[in-house]
């Protein structure tokens, strides 16, 4: 069975560009999250979705946003790049469960460089 | 912050040692878990454990879990090198968000 699966690896870019991340979840896995990890830094909750709906967003500014698609698979966009914007950004999916005790798989994460 | 706070921030030891990295969180929680993750790669779920359970093993991690202080811990007992990682506590403390520790980088040291 695939892993989680988040392209590109590496992805380098100037300040005001906007940056486009990809993630494939694993099959049957209809719940996507999203984390940045700063160098250093613990993980920054970014974004939910399920069933192709936001369910929750984190403390981010708007220029942060993305989508779910219907085969589950999820993109994450930053417009207006800033230099702190460089860090690791993961990806994640798990079942949806109403329990609470979702269990997430990790990608191998995108890392972001802004210069 | 909702985030958790870990300690200590490293921990250097030596083979064979035992390894013990504490969490500690602010709100309720359903659950906690712990996360590895090797050198800037993804993380790797290690255990679950849930708010009315006190202890849990899984090989050689030992979970507690103490609610009334808003703490765990995690021991890994007979530690190796490929054990070398960083260490993550998260919960959730309703829905489905999950909130991750600060994190302890453990060496271990031949």
């Amino acid at each position: 069975e695939a892993g989680v699966t988040q392209s590109p690896t590496h992805l380098i870019k100037t300040r005001g560009q906007q940056a486009t991340l990809r993630c494939s979840p694993i099959s049957g896995h209809t719940s996507v999250y999203w984390y940045q990890q700063a160098l250093g830094l613990g993980l920054q909750f970014l974004l939910w979705y399920d069933e192709g709906e936001e369910r929750n967003r984190g403390n981010f500014p708007p220029r942060f946003s993305g989508r779910q698609f219907p085969n589950y698979s999820s993109e994450l966009n930053v417009n207006a790049l800033e230099l702190e914007d460089s860090a690791l950004y993961l990806c994640a999916s798990s079942y949806f469960s109403f329990s609470g005790a979702n269990v997430l798989t990790f990608g191998a994460g995108s890392r972001l460089t802004v210069l | 912050s909702q985030q958790g706070e870990e300690d200590p921030q490293a921990l250097s030891i030596q083979e064979g040692e035992n390894a013990t990295m504490n969490c500690s969180y602010k709100t309720s929680i359903n659950n906690l878990q712990w996360y590895r993750q090797n050198s800037g790669r993804g993380l790797v779920h290690l255990i679950l454990i849930r708010s009315n359970e006190r202890e849990k093993h899984s090989g050689r991690l030992r979970v507690t879990l103490d609610t009334s202080k808003k703490s765990s811990s995690l021991l890994i007992t007979a530690s190796r090198a490929a054990d070398t990682a960083s260490y993550f506590c998260a919960f959730t403390g309703g829905g489905n968000k999950l909130t991750f520790g600060t994190g302890t980088q453990l060496k271990v040291e031949l």
